[in-house]
C-alpha cells in the first residue's frame, strides 16, 4: 500500500536549466496538489489538479512555471531556467474526493 | 489572503510535562488538519477536524476545533522525547478536494 511517490528526491540545477519534478499519488487518488516550502517558511500551494485539468493555478508564478497530470503517469512539476530562488522543498499531495491530503517526502531542489 | 498564525513559533520542555500549541486565523475554515513534519520528510497527517467544539483524542495528543472554526489547538499530555517535531495545522475552505493555508509552524522539541 505505497503512499504518495516523489522523485527525484534531491535535485540540483545550474542557473538557466530546467528542472522536473515527479509525483505519483497513493492508489485510487486522482486528485494532485503541489506546495512549495522556502527556507526557514511555511508550505505555500502552488497548483490543484485532476486528471487531464487543471483547477486551481493561483499559487502558481506567472512564468517558468507549469504543471501537469496526464491520463497515464505521474504529475509533473516542470521548472523553466531556473534561479536561486527556485531552490526549496517542493512537496506533493494526493486525495480522493472530498478527503484529506497526504503528502510525498519531497522534492529538495538546489539551485547552483 | 487566509492567514493561520500558529503559536508558540518554538517550544522546549522536558520530557513529561503539558504543553498546548495554539492555531488561529480570523477566516473560517469547513476543516482543519494537523500535520508533524520530520527534518526531511514530508508532512504527515495527525487529525482532521470539521465540526465547530469538535475534540478528537490521539493517544496523548488531544485536537479541538474552535466553536467558530477559525482557530484550534493541539495539546499534549506527558510529552515524550518521540514527540520533537515541527507541528502545522492547515485549514481548507472546502473540505477535502481544496488548496490548504498552511500554519507558521511550531517547532517543539522534548528534552530527555
Amino acid at each position: 500500500n505505497a503512499g504518495v511517490m516523489q522523485n527525484p528526491r534531491h535535485l540540483v540545477r545550474r542557473r538557466g536549466q530546467e528542472a522536473r519534478l515527479r509525483c505519483s499519488p497513493m492508489k485510487g487518488h486522482s486528485h494532485v496538489y503541489w506546495y512549495r516550502q522556502l527556507p526557514e517558511e511555511g508550505l505555500k500551494f502552488m497548483v490543484y489538479l485532476q486528471k487531464e485539468n487543471i483547477i486551481d493555478e493561483s499559487g502558481m508564478p506567472k512564468e517558468r512555471f507549469s504543471a501537469e497530470f496526464p491520463k497515464e503517469g505521474p504529475s509533473i512539476l516542470r521548472i523553466q531556467q531556473v534561479v536561486r530562488g527556485d531552490s526549496a522543498a517542493y512537496f506533493c499531495a494526493s486525495s480522493t474526493a472530498d478527503n484529506e491530503q497526504f503528502f510525498g517526502p519531497g522534492t529538495r531542489l538546489t539551485v547552483l | 489572503t487566509q492567514l493561520l498564525e500558529q503559536s508558540p513559533q518554538f517550544l522546549s520542555i522536558q520530557e513529561g510535562e503539558n504543553l498546548t500549541v495554539y492555531c488561529n486565523s480570523s477566516s473560517v475554515f469547513s476543516s482543519l488538519q494537523w500535520y508533524r513534519q520530520e527534518p526531511g520528510e514530508g508532512p504527515v497527517l495527525l487529525v482532521t477536524v470539521v465540526t465547530g467544539g469538535e475534540v478528537k483524542k490521539l493517544k496523548r495528543l488531544t485536537f479541538q476545533f474552535g466553536d467558530a472554526r477559525k482557530d484550534s489547538s493541539l495539546h499534549i499530555t506527558a510529552a515524550q522525547p518521540g514527540d520533537t517535531g515541527l507541528y502545522l495545522c492547515a485549514g481548507a475552505r472546502n473540505f477535502g478536494n481544496e488548496k490548504l493555508t498552511f500554519g507558521t509552524g511550531t517547532r517543539l522539541t522534548i528534552i530527555p
